[in-house]
Protein backbone atom coordinates (compact mmCIF):
# COMPACT_ATOMS: atom_id res chain seq x y z
CA UNK A 1 0.00 0.00 0.00
CA UNK A 2 0.92 3.62 -0.30
CA UNK A 3 2.91 5.07 2.28
CA UNK A 4 2.42 8.30 4.44
CA UNK A 5 5.41 9.34 6.50
CA UNK A 6 4.87 11.97 9.41
CA UNK A 7 7.57 14.00 10.98
CA UNK A 8 8.45 14.68 14.19
CA UNK A 9 6.88 11.22 16.24
CA UNK A 10 6.85 13.30 19.14
CA UNK A 11 7.96 16.71 19.76
CA UNK A 12 8.32 18.09 23.77
CA UNK A 13 7.75 22.04 23.70
CA UNK A 14 7.06 25.11 25.88
CA UNK A 15 3.72 27.16 26.26
CA UNK A 16 3.87 29.32 23.97
CA UNK A 17 6.23 28.07 21.27
CA UNK A 18 5.01 27.01 18.05
CA UNK A 19 5.69 23.65 16.59
CA UNK A 20 5.13 22.14 13.00
CA UNK A 21 4.36 18.30 11.81
CA UNK A 22 5.08 17.27 8.14
CA UNK A 23 3.22 14.90 6.40
CA UNK A 24 4.36 13.23 3.29
CA UNK A 25 3.05 10.70 1.04
CA UNK A 26 6.38 8.99 -0.33
CA UNK A 27 5.65 6.70 -2.91
CA UNK A 28 2.18 8.32 -4.14
CA UNK A 29 0.79 11.90 -5.29
CA UNK A 30 -1.97 13.12 -2.67
CA UNK A 31 -4.02 15.93 -3.66
CA UNK A 32 -5.56 15.83 -0.35
CA UNK A 33 -4.36 15.70 2.82
CA UNK A 34 -6.70 15.45 6.15
CA UNK A 35 -5.47 16.71 9.94
CA UNK A 36 -6.83 14.43 12.86
CA UNK A 37 -5.84 15.05 16.17
CA UNK A 38 -6.62 12.32 18.77
CA UNK A 39 -6.73 12.75 22.68
CA UNK A 40 -5.77 9.91 24.99
CA UNK A 41 -8.91 7.11 24.71
CA UNK A 42 -10.74 8.97 22.61
CA UNK A 43 -11.41 8.97 18.83
CA UNK A 44 -9.78 10.16 15.92
CA UNK A 45 -11.33 14.03 15.46
CA UNK A 46 -11.07 16.05 11.52
CA UNK A 47 -9.36 19.23 12.31
CA UNK A 48 -8.99 20.04 8.49
CA UNK A 49 -8.81 18.99 4.60
CA UNK A 50 -5.90 20.35 3.17
CA UNK A 51 -5.66 20.42 -0.52
CA UNK A 52 -2.57 21.20 -2.69
CA UNK A 53 -1.96 24.64 -3.86
CA UNK A 54 -5.57 25.75 -1.70
CA UNK A 55 -6.20 27.10 2.12
CA UNK A 56 -7.43 24.37 3.84
CA UNK A 57 -10.97 23.68 4.65
CA UNK A 58 -10.94 23.82 8.71
CA UNK A 59 -14.10 21.86 10.63
CA UNK A 60 -16.38 23.44 12.91
CA UNK A 61 -14.53 24.38 16.03
CA UNK A 62 -11.06 24.59 15.05
CA UNK A 63 -9.16 28.01 14.76
CA UNK A 64 -7.62 28.41 11.88
CA UNK A 65 -4.96 30.92 13.20
CA UNK A 66 -3.97 28.75 15.51
CA UNK A 67 -3.68 25.68 13.25
CA UNK A 68 -2.04 26.56 10.51
CA UNK A 69 -2.08 24.49 7.51
CA UNK A 70 0.30 24.14 4.49
CA UNK A 71 -0.03 21.81 1.67
CA UNK A 72 3.12 23.36 -0.87
CA UNK A 73 3.24 20.41 -3.05
CA UNK A 74 1.16 17.23 -4.29
CA UNK A 75 3.66 14.90 -1.09
CA UNK A 76 3.89 17.59 1.66
CA UNK A 77 1.52 19.10 4.26
CA UNK A 78 2.31 20.57 7.36
CA UNK A 79 0.45 21.20 10.80
CA UNK A 80 1.89 24.29 12.92
CA UNK A 81 0.69 24.27 16.28
CA UNK A 82 1.23 28.28 16.85
CA UNK A 83 1.41 29.32 20.56
CA UNK A 84 1.04 26.03 21.92
CA UNK A 85 -0.67 25.44 25.15
CA UNK A 86 -1.10 22.32 27.42
CA UNK A 87 -4.78 21.61 26.33
CA UNK A 88 -3.06 21.47 22.82
CA UNK A 89 -1.13 18.60 24.16
CA UNK A 90 -2.60 15.51 21.70
CA UNK A 91 -1.46 13.15 19.02
CA UNK A 92 -1.84 14.13 15.42
CA UNK A 93 -2.39 12.15 12.76
CA UNK A 94 -2.38 13.18 8.84
CA UNK A 95 -3.87 10.92 6.46
CA UNK A 96 -3.85 11.58 2.25
CA UNK A 97 -6.02 10.21 0.05
CA UNK A 98 -4.15 9.43 -3.41
CA UNK A 99 -4.78 10.85 -7.33
CA UNK A 100 -4.41 7.85 -9.23
CA UNK A 101 -7.02 5.28 -7.98
CA UNK A 102 -10.62 6.89 -6.12
CA UNK A 103 -11.66 3.59 -3.83
CA UNK A 104 -11.97 5.93 -0.70
CA UNK A 105 -8.67 4.21 1.25
CA UNK A 106 -7.24 6.70 2.63
CA UNK A 107 -3.11 6.25 4.12
CA UNK A 108 -2.11 7.45 7.62
CA UNK A 109 1.01 8.87 8.82
CA UNK A 110 2.74 7.30 12.23
CA UNK A 111 1.19 10.31 14.54
CA UNK A 112 2.86 13.01 16.04
CA UNK A 113 2.62 13.12 19.90
CA UNK A 114 2.84 16.71 20.99
CA UNK A 115 3.19 17.39 24.70
CA UNK A 116 3.32 20.85 25.61
CA UNK A 117 4.87 21.64 29.48
CA UNK B 1 -22.89 16.38 8.14
CA UNK B 2 -21.67 12.81 8.55
CA UNK B 3 -22.38 11.38 12.40
CA UNK B 4 -21.30 7.93 13.02
CA UNK B 5 -22.26 5.96 16.40
CA UNK B 6 -20.23 2.90 17.62
CA UNK B 7 -20.99 0.44 20.19
CA UNK B 8 -20.47 -0.82 22.45
CA UNK B 9 -17.22 1.09 23.54
CA UNK B 10 -15.58 -1.55 25.40
CA UNK B 11 -16.38 -5.12 24.53
CA UNK B 12 -14.37 -8.67 26.35
CA UNK B 13 -14.42 -12.03 25.12
CA UNK B 14 -13.34 -15.15 25.67
CA UNK B 15 -10.35 -16.58 23.54
CA UNK B 16 -11.84 -18.32 20.33
CA UNK B 17 -15.25 -16.42 20.65
CA UNK B 18 -16.76 -14.58 18.38
CA UNK B 19 -17.15 -10.38 18.60
CA UNK B 20 -19.51 -8.07 17.22
CA UNK B 21 -19.06 -4.16 17.03
CA UNK B 22 -21.87 -2.15 15.31
CA UNK B 23 -21.98 1.15 14.01
CA UNK B 24 -24.81 3.62 12.29
CA UNK B 25 -24.14 6.69 10.07
CA UNK B 26 -26.68 9.45 9.23
CA UNK B 27 -25.84 10.70 5.89
CA UNK B 28 -27.26 8.40 3.16
CA UNK B 29 -24.60 9.66 0.77
CA UNK B 30 -21.44 7.86 2.89
CA UNK B 31 -20.44 5.19 0.28
CA UNK B 32 -17.34 3.61 2.13
CA UNK B 33 -17.24 2.31 5.38
CA UNK B 34 -14.11 1.38 7.05
CA UNK B 35 -12.82 -0.82 9.64
CA UNK B 36 -9.63 0.47 11.59
CA UNK B 37 -7.53 -1.65 14.47
CA UNK B 38 -5.63 1.17 16.20
CA UNK B 39 -2.72 -0.39 19.17
CA UNK B 40 -1.76 2.04 21.65
CA UNK B 41 0.51 5.07 20.31
CA UNK B 42 0.28 3.84 16.87
CA UNK B 43 -1.23 5.03 13.36
CA UNK B 44 -4.60 3.15 12.55
CA UNK B 45 -4.69 0.28 10.33
CA UNK B 46 -7.08 -0.53 8.21
CA UNK B 47 -8.75 -4.30 8.45
CA UNK B 48 -11.41 -4.07 5.99
CA UNK B 49 -13.64 -2.39 4.47
CA UNK B 50 -16.74 -2.36 2.45
CA UNK B 51 -18.29 -0.10 -0.54
CA UNK B 52 -21.98 0.78 -0.42
CA UNK B 53 -22.77 -1.77 -3.76
CA UNK B 54 -21.67 -4.72 -1.71
CA UNK B 55 -23.97 -6.12 1.25
CA UNK B 56 -21.25 -8.61 2.93
CA UNK B 57 -17.51 -8.92 2.82
CA UNK B 58 -15.15 -11.49 4.49
CA UNK B 59 -11.60 -11.66 4.99
CA UNK B 60 -10.61 -15.03 6.88
CA UNK B 61 -11.51 -14.47 10.39
CA UNK B 62 -12.95 -11.25 9.75
CA UNK B 63 -16.30 -10.04 8.10
CA UNK B 64 -18.37 -6.95 7.80
CA UNK B 65 -21.87 -6.77 6.99
CA UNK B 66 -23.68 -3.62 5.57
CA UNK B 67 -27.75 -2.08 5.44
CA UNK B 68 -27.76 0.71 3.52
CA UNK B 69 -31.78 0.48 4.19
CA UNK B 70 -31.11 0.85 8.34
CA UNK B 71 -27.59 2.66 7.70
CA UNK B 72 -25.96 0.49 9.76
CA UNK B 73 -22.35 -1.74 9.82
CA UNK B 74 -21.33 -4.59 11.90
CA UNK B 75 -17.95 -6.03 12.05
CA UNK B 76 -17.33 -9.67 12.63
CA UNK B 77 -14.39 -11.34 14.37
CA UNK B 78 -14.17 -15.28 14.47
CA UNK B 79 -11.85 -17.21 16.70
CA UNK B 80 -10.67 -14.55 18.13
CA UNK B 81 -7.16 -14.68 19.54
CA UNK B 82 -5.44 -12.58 22.54
CA UNK B 83 -4.12 -10.34 19.58
CA UNK B 84 -6.87 -9.14 18.62
CA UNK B 85 -7.48 -6.92 21.77
CA UNK B 86 -6.93 -3.21 20.42
CA UNK B 87 -9.38 -0.25 19.96
CA UNK B 88 -11.62 -0.75 16.60
CA UNK B 89 -12.63 2.12 14.87
CA UNK B 90 -15.45 2.30 12.44
CA UNK B 91 -15.72 5.22 9.91
CA UNK B 92 -17.48 6.50 6.99
CA UNK B 93 -16.96 8.73 3.38
CA UNK B 94 -17.65 9.36 0.38
CA UNK B 95 -15.70 7.92 -2.47
CA UNK B 96 -16.30 11.29 -4.33
CA UNK B 97 -15.82 14.32 -3.24
CA UNK B 98 -14.31 15.21 0.07
CA UNK B 99 -13.51 11.94 0.78
CA UNK B 100 -12.98 12.74 4.54
CA UNK B 101 -13.45 10.29 7.19
CA UNK B 102 -15.55 10.37 9.76
CA UNK B 103 -15.09 8.05 12.79
CA UNK B 104 -17.20 6.25 14.87
CA UNK B 105 -15.91 6.36 19.00
CA UNK B 106 -14.14 3.16 19.16
CA UNK B 107 -14.25 0.16 20.85
CA UNK B 108 -11.89 -1.34 23.17
CA UNK B 109 -11.72 -5.07 22.80
CA UNK B 110 -10.36 -7.44 25.40
CA UNK B 111 -9.44 -11.05 24.62
CA UNK B 112 -9.34 -13.50 27.75
CA UNK B 113 -7.25 -15.88 27.19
Amino acid sequence: GAVVSQHPSWVICKSGTSVKIECRSLDFQATTMFWYRQFPKQSLMLMATSNEGSKATYEQGVEKDKFLINHASLTLSTLTVTSAHPEDSSFYICSAAGTLANTGELFFGEGSRLTVL
Amino acid sequence: GENVEQHPSTLSVQEGDSAVIKCTYSDSASNYFPWYKQELGKRPQLIIDIRSNVGEKKDQRIAVTLNKTAKHFSLHITETQPEDSAVYFCAASMIQGAQKLVFGQGTRLTINP
